[in-house]
């Protein structure tokens, strides 16, 4: 049971390149989210999916996309980079609302410089 | 919106000493406010949670207060650390419903030893 899995850990991006920032859980948990986290600003909402198939817009959407084809994995893609999208970023997840222990689960992290 | 504030940002104790962390939320149908330890490099992990129907709640050195009347609560840590040095946040959500957790700004916690 490894938990929330991200990656890559670190990347350095040139502003208007793209890329794929990938988390996957095996805790069977139908909830999965992105966070960003920046100094001063704790974590804020991206993007967030309640199951399969479905996602919703969190706080700070724009320039990122996401899917959640399976219940285990949550790809964040960041569509065209800018420097404001240096970041720390978490995946997260958490069994439905209600059910007993109904804990976030963080990645460890993944940090990303757009340069 | 929602809007949860956390207090002080950086905090420094000497090994030994109390801390305290105290946060306040806007959104009265909050019911259930976790606190997650953030250590350098590492996720946030979970540490302790309060729910809505319960004033106080105890765990070896860490205790969280809740006043639903006034939409404060608070993390309190006795007898200090040098490991106990990470950033805290607090966090405020309804329980049922959608993924609308808000959280804190957070707090760096220095123990000196």
């Amino acid at each position: 049971n490894a938990g929330v899995t991200q990656t890559p850990k670190f990347q350095v991006l040139k502003t208007g390149q793209s890329m794929t920032l990938q988390c996957a859980q095996d805790m069977n948990h139908e909830y999965m989210s992105w966070y960003r986290q920046d100094p001063g600003m704790g974590l804020r909402l991206i993007h967030y999916s309640v199951g399969a198939g479905i996602t919703d817009q969190g706080e700070v959407p724009n320039g990122y996309n996401v899917s959640r084809s399976t219940t285990e994995d949550f790809p964040l893609r960041l569509l065209s980079a800018a420097p404001s999208q240096t970041s720390v970023y978490f995946c997260a997840s958490r069994s439905r609302p209600g059910a007993i222990g109904n804990t976030i689960y963080f990645g460890e992290g993944s940090w990303l410089t757009v340069v | 919106g929602e809007n949860v504030e956390q207090h002080p940002s950086t905090l420094s104790v000497q090994e030994g000493d109390s801390a305290v962390i105290k946060c306040t939320y806007s959104d009265s149908a909050s019911n259930y406010f976790p606190w997650y330890k953030q250590e350098l490099g590492k996720g946030p992990q979970l540490i302790i949670d309060i729910r809505s129907n319960v004033g106080e709640k105890k765990d070896q050195r860490i205790a969280v207060t809740l006043n639903k009347t006034a939409k404060h609560f608070s993390l309190h840590i006795t007898e200090t650390q040098p490991e106990d040095s990470a950033v805290y946040f607090c966090a405020a959500s309804i329980k049922t419903g959608g993924f609308k957790t808000i959280f804190g700004a957070g707090t760096r916690l220095f123990v000196k030893a």
